[in-house]
């Protein structure tokens, strides 16, 4: 099983829809969560920061679920420029750092 | 602006020659890792650095190695390129070690034949 799974979809949706992205992660001791987005034949950048309370960036929320261990990603009233891949990345600090990355999730949207 | 830059962006090798890929940031960040990502896999860790002459494995190191003589430049290379090594390889620091937020670097697109 791999520490962090995501579904790679894709996903493709009509501009204006709701998408939702969710990730597991397999260490119960992972202490911080993190969404970057990928373009194609880009480099990932930091897209938003996961806290415990849930965080939100404008059509952006980020959920954490520690009981269940997953995150999810929720994009409302979606745009073509949203268009890429999700990557899910979580940090465990248990007998050194690590920082393990999702295989990503791929969005398109249609117009 | 502060940067992160990788060269050579495309590179195509043979197998068995020594490859070097550069990586430089000037952010002055302590912190420094090299990944690969294959299809399916994600982005991996080859190898990472916490500071000048500080270099660690990472999760798929072997055939890899790495030196830190000084803040900025992480170089990445492959002791006797294998195709299995064909992948894109991303250099990233960040200003805390437990990688709050990583900054990429645009990738350099290796070809082993």
């Amino acid at each position: 099983r791999k520490e962090v799974e995501q579904d790679p979809g894709p996903f493709n949706v009509p501009e204006g829809a709701t998408v939702a992205f969710n990730c597991t992660y397999s260490n119960s001791a992972s202490q911080s969560f993190f969404w970057y987005r990928q373009d194609c034949r880009k480099e990932p950048k930091l897209l938003m920061s996961v806290y415990s309370s849930g965080n939100e960036d404008g059509r952006f929320t980020a959920q954490l679920n520690r009981a269940s261990q997953y995150i999810s990603l929720l994009i409302r009233d979606s745009k073509l420029s949203d268009s890429a891949t999700y990557l899910c990345v979580v940090n465990t600090n248990t007998g050194g750092f690590k920082t393990i990355f999702g295989a990503g999730t791929r969005l398109f949207v249609k117009a | 602006d502060a940067e992160i830059t990788q060269s050579p962006r495309h590179k195509i090798t043979e197998t068995g020659r020594q490859v070097t890929l550069a990586c430089h940031q000037t952010w002055n960040h302590n912190n420094m890792f090299w990944y690969r990502q294959d299809l399916g896999h994600g982005l991996r860790l080859i190898h990472y650095s916490y500071g000048v002459q500080d270099t660690n494995k990472g999760e798929v190191s072997d055939g890899y190695s790495v030196s830190r003589s000084n803040t900025e430049d992480l170089p990445l290379t492959l002791e006797s390129a294998a195709s299995s090594q064909t992948s894109v390889y991303f250099c990233a620091s960040s200003e805390r070690r437990d990688g709050n937020e990583q900054f990429f670097g645009p990738g350099t697109r290796l070809t082993v034949l």
